[in-house]
Formats: structure tokens, sequence, C-alpha cells
């Protein structure tokens, strides 16, 4: 199935340092989502964008809605042991309720 | 936020043997259910749309017969592995559309299934 292209596909940071990760897609899309997965476990929902160009926070990470509506950005800011995991970001068009997932970003962070 | 589980959290059976997955949404009603498989080290890749009420649809690929799906209430969503074989290992992630619009997925923690 289709996949959004999400980069960088794995990151190696030390804690302290902030993250940033983007997801990309062909199509506009009228809704961004950001989810965490650690091993074994369902993915959690971090952040909801619905309109482009939004700056949206939860504790240290931000997200935003790009302009052209066919990108978004995560950022991490002063990460710690426990953000490791793999970030997926999740896209929606108009019209449909299936989201589309990007390929993951795997964080791991050396303390 | 809203709160979806899933039962049981793993289960191993024999091939040939049928296995069943509930996916449940604990504190809202969910029109809209969807079923993920998940490889390791992979992203999820969808298998189907569960719909209350009437029948699922599948994606291009996804055997409906090897996969029985039944959404029966608004809180409720079944996976039945039908005839289950080694290939049909994997972790099985059900999520559920939540809000006015179905703005928001939730995902539950994932159902790992091991076919010996």
């Amino acid at each position: 199935g289709q996949q959004l292209n999400q980069s960088p596909q794995s990151m190696f940071i030390q804690e302290g340092e902030d993250v940033s990760m983007n997801c990309t897609s062909s199509s506009i899309f009228n809704t961004w989502l950001w989810y965490k997965q650690e091993p074994g476990e369902g993915p959690v929902l971090l952040i909801a964008l619905y309109k482009a160009g939004e700056l949206t926070s939860n504790g240290r990470l931000t997200a935003q809605f790009g302009i052209t509506r066919k990108d978004s950005f995560l950022n991490i800011s002063a990460s710690i042991p426990s953000d490791v995991g793999i970030y997926f970001c999740a896209g929606r068009s108009a019209g449909t309720y299936k989201y589309i997932f990007g390929t993951g970003t795997r964080l791991k962070v050396l303390a | 936020g809203a709160v979806v589980s899933q039962h049981p959290s793993w289960v191993i059976c024999k091939s040939g043997t049928s296995v069943k997955i509930e996916c449940r949404s604990l504190d809202f009603q969910a029109t809209t259910m969807f079923w993920y498989r998940q490889f390791p080290k992979q992203s999820l890749m969808l298998m189907a749309t569960s719909n209350e009420g009437s029948k699922a649809t599948y994606e291009q690929g996804v055997e409906k017969d090897k996969f029985l799906i039944n959404h029966a209430s608004l809180t409720l969503s079944t996976l039945t592995v039908t005839s289950a074989h080694p290939e049909d290992s994997s972790f099985y992630i059900c999520s559920a559309l939540f809000g006015l619009a179905g703005d928001t997925q939730y995902f539950g923690p994932g159902t790992r299934l091991t076919v010996l």
C-alpha cells in the first residue's frame, strides 16, 4: 500500500539534544497525526494537526502542518532516554476516513 | 484521549486453527475501526476498514475469507484469522476513529499472533 516518505529513517542522538523529523506526501492532506510506537505496543497518538500552518505542542514535542499541506514536521526538544521508539506520521485527504502512514523514524537516545 | 483495548495481547496456536481477536473502544463509540498488520521493523499495513452494521472493506491483496471481520456494535470489532498458518504470524493492531468528524485515530495495544 501507499506510504508517506518520512526522514530520517533512524537517528542516534545524545541525551539533551533536539530532534527534527519530517514527513512528505505527493497528495494534499487535511489532517496530520504523529504517533510514537514502542516495541510490542500499539502506536500512541502524540499530536494531531488539522489546519495548514498549524503549530501544536505537547510538552517537549512540537509539530507543524506544512503550508503546502503536503508535509509535516515533528520536533523533540531536550531529548531524554524514554524518547526512544519509532515515530510515525499519518496523513489523510479530504473525502476519506483512511490514513496513510509514514515509513517511520527510529530514534535512539544515548545517555 | 480515547482508549482502545485489544484482547488477547498475545496468542499461540497450532496451524489450521482459527483465532479471534477483539478490539473495543472503551470510552467512546466507534462507527469505523481499522485493522492493521505490522511486520518487524516495518510500518503499519492497513488490512481492512471495519464499519459498524455493514461489511468490512478490505485492502487489495487481503483475503477476506482468511481474515473475517465483524463490527457488530459501536464498541466492538473482531478479526478472525481462519485456518491460520505460520505465515500469518504477525503483530495485529486495531484502531478506531474518534471525534465528531472522525478526525483522530486511536490505536489498541496490539495482538502478537504466533502460529506453530
